[in-house]
């Protein structure tokens, strides 16, 4: 069965500070990574989609993607309060139909 | 950005008693998911639907479980007998062409079975 695992659990990074949290799916025929973003109490948003080797930057935000791996991270630089919140690695594949969820990573912003 | 619809947000039944989630998605949208959320943790898979037919369902989708949407009108989740364990938010998300989409999820519907 498909796992899509993250990592840590849970991380407080002060304001300014640089996040990082990362994620491995254990299916071999993934071929696609999500990342969303989910504050407390509302519904998860997409923020970085990656689906080639490599990196991604969109402004604060950066992604990598190791395909031969199936590992992707997320960093995020110059943190900001607004970015607390639970962080959801997401994974599918080509030929398949569901899109599998890690159990997330709740990052903490202290001001 | 596109908006998926959620009716009801709350909704509170006794264990034993049959359950509608509703869900409008986005008006283009193809492919049509059901997930379930507990605790604000994980995102749970529960089924997908396209083109009048379900797709894929993991473990979770009990037999008490169905999925419809009758003539482009809600896609629904239904309950029917619930058990105490069904408790969690439910979110529905739409994607426009299948799983190398982005989803886009509605506001979930939190439900208390006691």
């Amino acid at each position: 069965q498909q796992k899509v695992q993250q990592s840590p659990e849970s991380l407080i990074v002060p304001e300014g500070g640089m996040a990082s949290l990362n994620c491995t799916s254990s299916d071999r025929n993934v071929d696609y990574f999500w990342w969303y973003r989910q504050h407390s109490g509302k519904s998860p948003k997409m923020l970085m989609s990656i689906f080639s080797n490599g990196e991604k930057e969109e402004g604060r935000f950066t992604v990598h993607l190791n395909k031969a791996s199936l590992h992707t991270s997320l960093h995020i630089r110059d943190s900001q309060p607004s970015d607390s919140a639970l962080y959801l690695c997401a994974a599918s594949g080509t030929g398949g139909y569901k899109v599998v969820f890690g159990s997330g990573t709740r990052l903490l912003v202290s001001p | 950005g596109p908006k998926v619809l959620q009716i009801p947000s709350h909704q509170i039944i006794d264990m034993g008693q049959m359950v509608t989630l509703n869900c409008d998605p986005v008006s283009n949208h193809l492919y049509f998911y059901w997930y379930k959320q507990i605790l604000g943790q994980q995102m749970e898979f529960l089924v997908n639907f396209y083109n009048g037919k379900v797709m894929e369902k993991s473990k979770l989708f009990k037999d008490q479980f169905s999925v419809e949407r009758p003539d482009g009108s809600y896609f629904t989740l239904k309950i029917q007998p619930t058990a105490l364990e069904d408790s969690a938010v439910y979110f529905c998300a739409s994607s426009l062409l299948g799983s190398a989409e982005t989803l886009y999820f509605g506001s979930g519907t939190r439900l208390t079975v006691l």
